[in-house]
């Protein structure tokens, strides 16, 4: 089945600097990768996807980047704000239209200090 | 926002207690799945039914057992809890085109 490593699992950046998140996925068949933003004592909430025929997305500033040869993708946020704070997790599944079981990565703490 | 909803929100039952934690969607999701979430943030997949009276077992294997005689409710269910079920438990839909969207979940707790 698919495995998908996530890093790192702790992050802390400064109030306006970057923070990327990288996850890798091991079934090469995998073709939909969505990223969940999880705030304390929230359920995940998906904030962007991407699909394997596409190799970037951006939605304002987060963009995710998919690299389906060494199977790896990214997380990027940029101008980074306090409200950023919360646990992300990357996911990969195969969408094949009769189901769509995500595998999940093992989260990273974002920390955005003021 | 996702209309998922799950009850109750918490839970803190004694060891041997039947329980059922519910879920609903009215999104009309074909999809729905229930995840076990550890201390350690890790989401565990435990259940998951494609459509009524579908249901299947996940990747980590899990002592409840769930239902799914409507499209838009899919409880699980613990006969006899014990303190290793303590654990928060998140339910999650899907048209199966796109990413899942979850409910706020159920933290449980077992005494």
């Amino acid at each position: 089945g698919e495995n998908v490593e996530q890093h790192p699992s702790t992050l802390s950046v400064q109030e306006g600097d970057s923070a990327v998140i990288k996850c890798t996925y091991s079934d090469s068949a995998s073709n939909y990768f969505p990223w969940y933003k999880q705030e304390l004592g929230k359920g995940p909430q998906l904030i962007i996807d991407i699909r394997s025929n596409v190799g970037e997305k951006k939605d304002q500033r987060i963009a995710v980047t998919l690299n389906k040869t060494a199977k790896h993708f990214s997380l990027h946020i940029t101008e980074t704000q306090p409200e950023d704070s919360a646990v992300y997790f990357c996911a990969a599944s195969l969408l094949t239209g009769g189901g769509n079981k995500l595998t999940f990565g093992t989260g990273t703490q974002l920390k955005v200090e003021l | 926002e996702a209309d998922i909803y799950q009850t109750p929100r918490y839970l803190v039952i004694g060891t041997g207690k039947k329980i059922t934690l519910e879920c609903s969607q009215t999104m009309g999701h074909d999809k729905m799945y229930w995840y076990q979430q550890d201390p350690g943030m890790e989401l565990h997949l435990i259940h998951y039914s494609y459509g009524v009276n579908s249901t299947e077992k996940g990747d980590l294997s899990s002592e409840s057992t769930v239902s799914r005689i409507r499209t838009e409710h899919f409880p699980l269910t613990l006969e006899s809890a014990r303190p290793s079920h303590t654990s928060q438990y998140l339910c999650a839909s899907s048209d199966g085109r796109r990413a899942a969207f979850f409910g706020q979940g159920t933290r449980l707790t077992v005494v």
